[in-house]
């Protein structure tokens, strides 16, 4: 099965500044990644995801970045706020049909710090 | 945008007794749902995918016989921790994707006394 690995656990910006997640997955058939955002005791909510026909995708402050031939994809957050403060999850799994399941990253805990 | 549902929102039971979580999609219909386990401070781990009309598929590890998962419509999933003991304390959450996205309930806080 899918196996997918997120760097760093926890990773602490001062405000202004760009925070990078990093995550890696191990099934090549793996076509979609989604990013959540979660807040304490909260449901995760999607940020931004990219398919894999796609390399990078950006919306306002937050980026996504996917090398499918290495096997990873990044969220880039330029110009941090504290309201930016939260566990962030990458995601992979199939992007065609509502049974395809997705496999976690181990999660960020990102502070933006004033 | 779609909304998922989840009742109750938390409850505490008795060691040995029998808890029921709700998951309903509300705006859109989902022959699949996904249960989840969030233990704190831990990521998102996928338990089982509830198929409407069909057995759930779980993931290795977990008990079907203690879990049972019901996907009676389809926007209506349910969870029962059978026998629940307190290592079974966790944040639940359910999610249905849509055509376009994964959506979230939630969750269900249990706590087992």
């Amino acid at each position: 099965g899918e196996n997918v690995e997120q760097h760093p656990s926890t990773l602490s910006v001062q405000e202004g500044d760009s925070a990078v997640i990093k995550c890696t997955y191990s099934d090549s058939a793996s076509n979609y990644f989604p990013w959540y955002k979660q807040e304490l005791g909260k449901r995760p909510q999607l940020i931004i995801d990219i398919r894999s026909n796609v390399g990078e995708k950006k919306d306002q402050r937050i980026a996504v970045t996917l090398n499918k031939t290495a096997k990873h994809f990044s969220l880039h957050i330029t110009e941090t706020q504290p309201e930016d403060s939260a566990v962030y999850f990458c995601a992979a799994g199939g992007s065609t049909g509502t049974a395809s399941k997705l496999t976690f990253g181990t999660g960020t805990r990102l502070q933006v710090t004033l | 945008g779609a909304v998922v549902s989840q009742h109750p929102s938390w409850v505490i039971c008795k060691s040995g007794t029998s808890v029921k979580i709700e998951c309903r999609s509300l705006d859109f219909q989902a022959t699949t749902m996904f249960w989840y386990r969030q233990f704190p401070k831990q990521s998102l781990m996928l338990m089982a995918t509830s198929n409407e009309g069909s057995k759930a598929t779980y993931e290795q590890g977990v008990e079907k016989d203690k879990f049972l998962i019901n996907h009676a419509s389809l926007t209506l999933s349910t969870l029962t921790v059978t026998s629940a003991h307190p290592e079974d304390s966790s944040f639940y959450i359910c999610s249905a994707r849509s055509l376009v996205e994964q959506y979230f309930g939630p969750g269900t806080r249990l706590t087992v006394t």
